[in-house]
């Protein structure tokens, strides 16, 4: 049982470039969420899929694109990275966000636009 | 996050002392709020959390309150250890998205002096 599994673990990009972020939970949770964190500002949300086949905006979306592929997966996607992407993102996912439950996160992903 | 304030930003204690972090909301419908630790260069791991039908929660050496009237819960840490020293976000249910995500406080740097 491994939980959540992010991929890649460290990234650097070159600005413009493209990359998909990957995860994966195997505690069949209906929830997952992808989050960013900077230093000093906590974790903001930029994406949430509150159940399979349906994905919305968090607080932060501006140049993030989202795939909930099936109950297991969702990945998110810098079309075009800027060096303001530079952070470390973190993958969650939970049994239900409607009902009171824990958030299990993913190891994170060290991403550096450069 | 949009609806959760958390302070101090930093806080210096000796060991054996206690902490105590405080957060508030704005979000009188919110029911449930979570506390996270994150050690360095790992992921948040809930250490705690509280629904709104309860005032106070212990567990060992670490407690959550809560008052519903003044819209703030806080943790508390007795007896405080080396191995308590990491980041602590608190969390509440993000009224932007319906409360189906959560929103987190933008974390408290504790370190424990030996």
């Amino acid at each position: 049982n491994a939980g959540v599994t992010q991929t890649p673990k460290f990234q650097v990009l070159k600005t413009g470039q493209s990359m998909t972020l990957q995860c994966a939970q195997d505690m069949n949770h209906n929830s997952m969420y992808w989050y960013r964190q900077d230093p000093g500002m906590g974790l903001r949300l930029i994406y949430y899929s509150a159940s399979e086949g349906t994905t919305d905006k968090g607080e932060v979306p501006n140049g993030y694109n989202v795939s909930r592929l099936n109950k297991r997966e969702f990945s998110l996607r810098l079309e075009s990275a800027a060096p303001s992407q530079t952070s470390v993102y973190f993958c969650a996912s939970r049994e239900d966000g409607s009902m009171n439950t824990e958030a299990f996160f993913g190891q994170g992903t060290r991403l550096t636009v450069v | 996050g949009e609806n959760v304030e958390q302070h101090p930003s930093t806080l210096s204690v000796q060991e054996g002392d206690s902490a105590v972090i405080k957060c508030t909301y704005s979000d009188s419908a919110s029911n449930y709020f979570p506390w996270y630790k994150q050690e360095l260069g790992k992921r948040p791991q809930l250490i705690i959390d509280i629904r709104s039908n309860v005032g106070e929660k212990k567990d060992q050496r670490i407690a959550v309150t809560l008052n519903k009237t003044a819209k703030h819960f806080s943790l508390h840490i007795t007896e405080t250890q080396p191995e308590d020293s990491a980041v602590y976000f608190c969390a509440g249910p993000s009224r932007d998205t319906g409360r189906r995500a959560l929103t987190f406080g933008s974390g408290t740097r504790l370190q424990v002096q030996p």
